[in-house]
């Protein structure tokens, strides 16, 4: 069965530094998104990106964030300069459009902001 | 305010017993699904509802979706162990570009 993919499981970074969180959605989706949920809070929407562009973007997703789909298959998350407060579970999900289709979550990378 | 509420926050019952997850929101929505989510792991996706009014059965969980498409409710019977985890609801507006989360109801179900 389909699934989407997400590497690295677990991530641990110097604050000051940039990461990047990969992710493979789904083959024939369009639709993609990245969240976050700090441990024991809620899922958090950070961002949506459809036909190579940014469809919408929350409050979090700063000028510290970007996001890229560099080769028709990945769907990168970047955060320029780490902060403490960005340490957590950071999820991919696809879509394969429209708004009533399924969203399909990756098992997430667990970032840790040192 | 958040856009889904979610209720209750925790649901600790026994098992063999029924149990109820209420969503609620004041906007409409294209679609609402409801997620279960283990420690650690991502969100897997349990069901989908679309049309106002519309039941669907999973094995012993139902999910109801308002007639007005403002709400749902997620209904286990005869709970098990294994039902245990949290429970999350995410519905899509019709002007949005985004699935949003309600906080989750966390389900215990003890043996």
């Amino acid at each position: 069965e389909p699934e989407v993919t997400q590497t690295p499981s677990h991530q641990v970074t110097q604050m000051g530094q940039e990461v990047i969180l990969h992710c493979v959605p789904i083959s024939n989706h369009l639709y993609f998104y990245w969240y976050r949920q700090i441990l024991g809070q809620k899922v958090e929407f950070l961002v949506s990106f459809y036909n190579n562009e940014i469809s919408e973007k929350s409050e979090i997703f700063d000028d510290q964030f970007s996001v890229e789909r560099p080769d028709g298959s990945n769907f990168t998350l970047k955060i320029r300069s780490t902060k403490l407060e960005d340490s957590a579970m950071y999820f991919c999900a696809s879509q394969i459009g429209g708004l009533v289709a399924e969203a399909f979550f990756g098992q997430g990378t667990r970032l840790t902001v040192v | 305010t958040q856009l889904l509420e979610q209720s209750p926050q925790f649901l600790s019952i026994q098992e063999g017993e029924n149990l109820t997850v209420y969503c609620n929101s004041s906007s409409v929505f294209s679609s609402l699904q409801w997620y279960r989510q283990e420690p650690g792991e991502g969100p897997v996706l349990l069901v989908t509802v679309v049309t106002g009014g519309e039941v669907k059965k999973l094995k012993r969980l139902t999910f109801q979706f308002g007639d007005a498409r403002k709400d749902s409710s997620l209904h286990i019977t005869a709970a098990q162990p294994g039902d245990t985890g949290l429970y999350l609801c995410a519905g899509f507006r019709s002007n949005d570009y985004k699935l949003s989360f309600g906080a989750g109801t966390t389900v215990t179900v003890r043996a």
